[in-house]
């Protein structure tokens, strides 16, 4: 079964920190991974799109990686801030598959002043 | 910047009715999609549309979900007849290109309530 996997579930850091958010994967073949910024009630906003064959994106403070072989992806945020605070999700775009996108449950992360 | 909007924001209904979710996508976008977020789940896709037709659709787009392109502008969602469980976040969202390259720009979604 297609599935996406994220830890930690949820994440407190402090303001200024960096931090690394994972993402496991079993769905194969795979057109593209990406992470997504969900705050509160909002549509989800995306922060990188990455194929199957790169290895990092970065998009300011964020950068993605990729790791093909392991089927895993961490997304690090760089010198936290508060506007930092939302959930964080994995997503993987199926290759000409019925249910097209799979979507992860999300990392909640606080950051605090 | 353009945005995709979503009407209404909330929408609240009896079980058994039927009811229409209503989104504008970014003007210039040809790919349009329909998810769900069940509160404190994650996102689910429901279908993709493209060229006026579906392109992809979930095992949870079954029959009484139906989508449409009336005008050049807008798109629509139609639950036929509504459960408990359909209450959820409904979000739409718009891409230049197909997924497996474009980014999709989400609209601020509907929250439907299912009485």
């Amino acid at each position: 079964k297609n599935q996406v996997e994220q830890s930690p579930q949820s994440l407190i850091i402090l303001e200024g920190k960096n931090c690394t958010l994972q993402c496991n994967y079993t769905v194969s073949p795979f057109s593209n991974l990406r992470w997504y910024k969900q705050d509160t009630g909002r549509g989800p906003v995306s922060l990188t799109i990455m194929t199957f064959s790169e290895n990092t994106k970065s998009n300011g403070r964020y950068t993605a990686t990729l790791d093909a072989d392991t089927k895993q992806s961490s997304l690090h945020i760089t010198a936290s801030q508060l506007s930092d605070s939302a959930s964080y999700i994995c997503v993987v775009i199926l290759v000409n598959y019925g249910q097209n996108f799979v979507f992860g449950p999300g990392t909640r992360l606080s950051v605090l002043p | 910047e353009p945005e995709v909007t979503q009407t209404p924001s909330h929408q609240v209904t009896q079980m058994g009715q039927e009811v229409i979710l209503r989104c504008v996508p970014i003007s210039n976008h040809l790919y349009f999609y329909w998810y769900r977020q069940i509160l404190g789940q994650k996102v689910e896709f429901l279908v993709s549309f493209y060229n006026n037709e579906i392109s992809e659709k979930s095992e949870i787009f079954d029959d009484q979900f139906s989508v449409e392109r009336p005008d050049g502008s807008n798109f629509t969602l139609k639950i036929r007849s509504t459960k408990l469980e359909d209450s959820a976040m409904y979000f739409c969202a718009s891409s230049p290109g197909g997924p497996s390259t474009d980014t999709q720009y989400f609209g601020p979604g509907t929250r439907l309530t299912v009485l």
